[in-house]
């Protein structure tokens, strides 16, 4: 079963405004991280967070992580076409050893 | 330095059948992993490896074989294809299966079972 919910499940959205996105999870976690994955393609990773950070930055990205909420923000900042694309939070469970598990993703597009 | 591969990209497999999904990847990556993604359910992890010589299950195991004989190589087999398996499959390699370290995936392998 998925550790990791995206919301919304799809987003659209014109070009140059923000777009965020939700994942919330349901076990402690050591970090969380972001993919991107553009139609028919593999994932690519984006952004990782570590549970002891609340916000992260990387070029137009900007990722949040409330711990107490078990919930992480990804939002996308003057959004381009080329971000079209689902976007898939990442965690682990936690604790020692855990593998990484995907959430159900979010399907944005970037109407130019 | 290709990352992570795949062979082949798309395969139509009549139910009963087998075929063998090929991963490779230069990175000297421990971890290997083989994914199923279908519409609506996100990312599954079917089998996994720590190592060469080594094969663990995933979440969704049933109905697959996987070897990793050599370091770079892993591979999926289905023994007698099912439609349930039509999927898009995805290997991907990590330094460590812990949560610190990426993923790399391969571009998919889009199978259909008939």
């Amino acid at each position: 079963s998925q550790q990791g919910e995206e919301d919304p499940q799809a987003l659209s959205i014109q070009e140059g405004e923000n777009a965020t996105m939700n994942c919330s999870y349901k076990t402690s976690i050591n970090n969380l991280q972001w993919y991107r994955q553009n139609s028919g393609r593999g994932l690519v990773h984006l952004i990782l967070i570590r549970s002891n950070e609340r916000e992260k930055h990387s070029g137009r990205l900007r990722v949040t992580l409330d711990t107490s909420k078990k919930s992480s923000s990804l939002l996308i900042t003057a959004s381009r076409a080329a971000d079209t694309a689902s976007y898939f939070c990442a965690t682990d469970g936690g604790g020692g050893y855990q593998k990484v598990t995907f959430g159900t993703g979010t399907k944005l597009q970037v109407i130019p | 330095n290709a990352g992570v591969t795949q062979t082949p990209k798309f395969r139509v497999l009549k139910t009963g059948q087998s075929m063998t999904l090929l991963c490779a990847q230069d990175m000297n990556h421990e971890y290997m992993y083989w994914y199923r993604q279908d519409p609506g359910m996100g990312l599954r992890l079917i089998h996994y490896s720590v190592g060469e010589g080594t094969t663990a299950k995933g979440e969704v195991p049933d109905g697959y074989n996987v070897s990793r004989l050599k370091k770079q190589n892993f591979l999926l087999g289905l023994e007698s294809a099912a439609p349930s398996q039509t999927s898009v499959y995805f290997c991907a390699s990590s330094y460590s299966a812990r949560g610190e370290y990426e993923q790399y995936f391969g571009p998919g392998t889009r199978l259909t079972v008939t």
